[in-house]
């Protein structure tokens, strides 16, 4: 049981480049949510997903897309870098059942 | 804009000491939840207070939840090195989707040994 994984742990873009960062879960959790954290500051929500099939926008939506094809992946694209990006980008599940959250070990992110 | 607020933004206590921290937030809500963070690492989840509750425990954490002042308050007893970390609190919105939590800016503990 691995809990929350997400790829990469550390990754260097340049202004203008595309790449998705990966979150996947074992746990069978129905709610996966992406937020990002700011160096001094608390989470910030991107998007969200209540079940396979189902996104939602969140606090920060802009820049980027998601999509909920199963119910253990919820893979983050950003669409074109930006330097106001960089963050450390946290994936998170949680289960109907109890409401608290397992997150993923974060991946820092460094726009250039 | 955060929905939930911790104050303090930072606390400083010696071992064996107790620390509070407290969390406003601005509407209804289903629930709150306190998680903590160690540097450089992902949250880790604590405790959850419903909004129907008042007080709730969990080992050495105390929780509280006042929804008419729309506060809580962590206490930490007997506080050790260990619990050097930040905590958040984050709320689940009265009437919407639980998959919308949304996080306060936290409140940085260092425990002295």
């Amino acid at each position: 049981n691995a809990g929350v994984t997400q790829t990469p742990k550390f990754q260097v873009l340049k202004t203008g480049q595309s790449m998705t960062l990966q979150c996947a879960q074992d746990m069978n959790h129905e709610y996966m949510s992406w937020y990002r954290q700011d160096p001094g500051m608390g989470l910030r929500l991107i998007h969200y997903s209540v079940g396979a099939g189902i996104t939602d926008q969140g606090e920060v939506p802009n820049g980027y897309n998601v999509s909920r094809s199963t119910t253990e992946d919820f893979p983050l694209r950003l669409l074109s870098a930006a330097p106001s990006q960089t963050s450390v980008y946290f994936c998170a599940s949680k289960s109907r059942q109890r409401l608290g959250y397992t997150f993923g070990s974060g991946t820092r992110l460094t726009v250039v | 804009s955060q929905q939930g607020e911790e104050d303090p933004q930072a606390l400083s206590i010696q071992e064996g000491e107790n620390a509070t921290m407290n969390c406003s937030y601005k509407t209804s809500i289903n629930n709150l939840q306190w998680y903590r963070q160690n540097s450089g690492r992902g949250l880790v989840h604590l405790i959850l207070i419903r909004s129907n509750e008042r007080e709730k425990h969990s080992g050495r954490l105390r929780v509280t939840l006042d929804t008419s002042k729309k506060s809580s308050s962590l206490l930490i007893t007997a506080s050790r090195a260990a619990d050097t970390a930040s905590y958040f609190c984050a709320t689940d919105p009265y009437n919407t989707n639980a998959g919308k939590s949304t996080f306060g800016d936290g409140t940085t503990l260092t425990v002295k040994p």
